[in-house]
C-alpha cells in the first residue's frame, strides 16, 4: 500500500528558509495529488498547497503565496515543500499528503518538526 | 475561503455512550466534508469522505451525515481507543479548510 516518509526534524532561525522532502512508495507518485499542511501546537492543520506530479501544477494557499514553493520529482517519487523567510509563527509539524475522493487526504506521512529559534 | 465552525472544543463521555460533534461551513459546500481522528504525536487519521462515506478498516461504529452546510459526526458506541482530537475539513474551488476540532475525553 501507498507509503509517504517525510525527512526529518529540522531547527532553523529567523529569516532563514527550510525544505522538507516526501517520498512516496506503493503506488503510482505521478498520478497522486500531493497536499502539505502545517499544525502548529494545539492547532488545527493548516492547508498550505498541493502539486499533481504528472503535470507539475501547484496550487497554494493565500497566505503563503510568494512564500512558499512545492515541487515533486518523478524519478523519485518524491515532492519538496520549501517556506521562506522564516519567523517563529512557521514553528509547527508539517505534514505531506496523498488526496483522495472528495478533496480528503487518505494518507499521511509522519510529520516534520520544524523549529524556528534565535 | 470558506470557514468551518466545529462544536463543541471539548466532549466528555462515558464508553458506550453516543456521541456527536458537528461541523458547519460558512457556505455551501456540497458534499465536500470530510472527518479526521487524531491521537497525541500522530498525524490525522480519515475516518469519512464526502460526508458520509466511511473510509477502508474504519470501524463502523463511526459515521457520518449532511449537506450543504450542516454536518455530524457520530460515534454509536464510543470506546477507549476512540480518545483523540477529531477535525472536520471542506474542499472546495481548489481550497481547502480544517475546523477548530473537538478534544473527545473518557469521564
Amino acid at each position: 500500500q501507498v507509503q509517504l516518509v517525510q525527512s526529518g526534524a529540522e531547527v532553523r532561525k529567523p529569516g532563514s528558509s527550510v525544505k522538507v522532502s516526501c517520498s512516496a512508495s506503493g503506488g503510482d507518485f505521478s498520478n497522486f495529488v500531493i497536499g502539505w499542511m502545517r499544525q502548529a501546537p494545539d492547532e488545527e492543520p493548516e492547508w498550505m498547497g498541493g502539486i499533481i506530479p504528472l503535470l507539475g501544477v501547484t496550487n497554494y494557499a493565500q497566505s503563503l503565496q510568494g512564500r512558499v514553493t512545492i515541487s515533486a520529482d518523478r524519478s523519485t517519487s518524491t515532492s519538496y515543500m520549501e517556506l521562506r523567510s522564516l519567523t517563529s509563527e512557521d514553528t509547527a509539524v508539517y505534514y505531506c499528503a496523498k488526496q483522495g475522493s472528495a478533496g480528503a487526504f487518505d494518507i499521511w506521512g509522519q510529520g516534520t518538526m520544524v523549529t524556528v529559534s534565535s | 475561503d470558506i470557514q468551518m465552525t466545529q462544536s463543541p472544543p471539548s466532549l466528555s463521555a462515558s464508553v458506550g455512550d453516543r456521541v456527536t460533534i458537528t461541523c458547519q461551513a460558512s457556505q455551501d459546500i456540497n458534499n465536500y466534508l470530510n472527518w479526521y481522528q487524531q491521537k497525541p504525536g500522530k498525524a490525522p487519521k480519515l475516518l469519512i469522505f464526502d460526508a458520509a462515506n466511511l473510509e477502508t478498516g474504519v470501524p463502523s461504529r463511526f459515521s457520518g451525515i449532511g449537506s450543504g452546510t450542516h454536518f455530524t459526526l457520530t460515534i454509536s458506541s464510543l470506546q477507549p481507543e476512540d480518545i483523540a482530537t477529531y477535525y472536520c475539513q471542506q474542499y472546495d474551488s481548489l481550497r481547502y479548510t480544517f475546523g477548530q476540532g473537538t478534544k473527545l475525553e473518557i469521564k
